[in-house]
């Protein structure tokens, strides 16, 4: 059964913790990517890769940190640099190519809270 | 750039009728388009996308969407709600310039009236 993983659904931090959040896709993916997504807004991308050992900012990337050491995995940590953390994270994967004819499958999403 | 814009943040329709969600896009390149479906909760799930092939495009669900340059929309639409298609709803463009980017739009919350 093909797809994406993330762990774990909901997830509760106290102010000035580190947290990683886990995505596992078993797709064949090149491509992985991380999204953001606040109420009322659509999804904003923090970082993606397309090949293994290398990833990008996209356009929200400070207070995150990812890194991309096997295909299958694509960890996302929100580090205590993160002003307002609190947020639904989305995981996606897709082959490699241009994002125009490669869809993207996402994972179920971590609910992150901040205490 | 790329933008698309959402005209629409909440829709409500009876079940049985149709459904009309609204995009329109801006693009400096021939776009894609996509249109993605979000339940509570849940991570997105692709309906049908535009990648200049046929301008009426057929997705997954009885939804479909027709790509019109003149009027730079987007617009998806299905004949007949049903309760199943009460969620959320992105419409999305990505340019043909190399990058390998998305760009959402802010989302049509649907509810479907029994």
């Amino acid at each position: 059964d093909g797809g994406i993983t993330q762990s774990p659904k909901y997830l509760f931090r106290k102010e000035g913790q580190n947290v990683t959040l886990s995505c596992e896709q078993n797709l064949n993916h090149d491509a992985m990517y991380w999204y953001r997504q606040d109420p009322g807004q659509g999804l904003r991308l923090i970082y993606y890769s397309q090949i293994v050992n290398d990833f990008q900012k996209g356009d929200i990337a400070e207070g995150y940190s990812v890194s991309r050491e096997k295909k299958e995995s694509f960890p996302l940590t929100v580090t205590s640099a993160q002003k307002n953390p609190t947020a639904f994270y989305l995981c996606a994967s897709s082959r490699k190519g241009l994002a125009a004819y490669n869809e993207q499958f996402f994972g179920p999403g971590t609910r992150l809270t901040v205490l | 750039a790329q933008s698309v814009t959402q005209l629409d943040s909440h829709v409500s329709v009876s079940e049985g009728t149709p459904v009309l969600l609204r995009c329109n896009y801006s693009s400096s390149y021939s776009p894609s388009l996509f249109w993605y479906v979000q339940h509570p909760n849940k991570g997105l799930q692709l309906l049908l996308k535009y990648t200049s092939a046929a301008t009426l495009v057929k997705g997954i669900n009885g939804f479909e969407a027709e790509f019109k340059k003149s009027e730079t929309s987007f617009h998806l639409t299905k004949p007949s709600a049903h309760m199943s298609d009460a969620a959320e709803y992105f419409c999305v463009v990505s340019a043909l310039d190399g990058a390998n980017n998305l760009f959402f739009g802010t989302g049509t919350r649907l509810t479907v009236i029994p």
